[in-house]
């Protein structure tokens, strides 16, 4: 089965400062890796995804992920941090599941930023 | 684009009644849905895939009997809580998948609607 973990619950870094968070995954076969943000009472938005390709993808609002195959990684990034990063972020896999595709997604990591 | 709505954003009901809830792909068209469920400081919990003309597919242990999926249109799936209780209170998001050739899988998420059962 799919999973994805992610180790931390919160993370504090100062306004900025680079900010990573991490993520690993598990899957039986190619991943498909997406980054999601929630602001508080708020749905999820679309930071970026990892399908096939060059390792390091970028996405929306200066982020950037980096998929690491041997480390079953996709950690995400940005080198300096806002206070308007603050936010939840969350990381998840698309995997084949019962003969349809599912979304698994990760616990979740509070960033929060530090002016 | 790619923009998902959700009717109501907030809904206070009282225990034993029923309540809907709405999303809506605003500017394309989405043949697969997902509802999801979300409590406090949780990760979001795959309730069922909304696919448009069939049934639902239901996660393990999300009961089909309480939580109704229609999916009318390719524009269009509403759940349905019957006999709320308080413990389904929750915060309840849904997503849409892109109809389109070559897409790749990304799902785009409504803003959430926040159930609040007396």
């Amino acid at each position: 089965a799919q999973s994805v973990a992610q180790p931390e619950d919160q993370v504090n870094v100062a306004e900025g400062n680079p900010l990573t968070v991490k993520c690993t995954y598990s899957v039986s076969g190619n991943p498909y890796l997406f980054w999601y943000v929630q602001y508080p009472n708020r749905g999820l938005q679309f930071l970026l995804k990892y399908i096939t390709g060059d390792n390091l993808v970028k996405g929306s609002y200066g982020f950037e992920a980096e998929f690491n195959k041997s480390q079953t990684s996709f950690h995400l990034k940005k080198p300096s941090a806002l206070v308007s990063d603050s936010a939840l972020y969350f990381c998840a896999v698309r995997d084949w599941s019962g003969g349809y595709q599912k979304v698994t997604f990760g616990t979740g990591t509070k960033l929060q930023v530090i002016p | 684009g790619a923009v998902v709505s959700q009717h109501p954003s907030r809904v206070i009901c009282k225990s034993g009644t029923s309540v809907k809830i709405e999303c809506r792909s605003l500017d394309f068209q989405a043949t697969t849905m997902f509802w999801y469920r979300q409590f406090p400081k949780k990760s979001l919990m795959l309730m069922a895939t909304s696919n448009e003309g069939s049934k639902a597919t239901y996660e393990q242990g999300v009961e089909k009997d309480k939580f109704l999926i229609n999916h009318a249109s390719l524009t269009l799936s509403t759940l349905t809580v019957t006999s709320a209780h308080p413990e389904d209170s929750s915060f309840y998001i849904c997503s849409a998948r892109p109809t389109l050739r070559g897409s790749t899988d990304t799902q785009y998420f409504g803003p959430g609607t926040r159930l609040t059962v007396l």
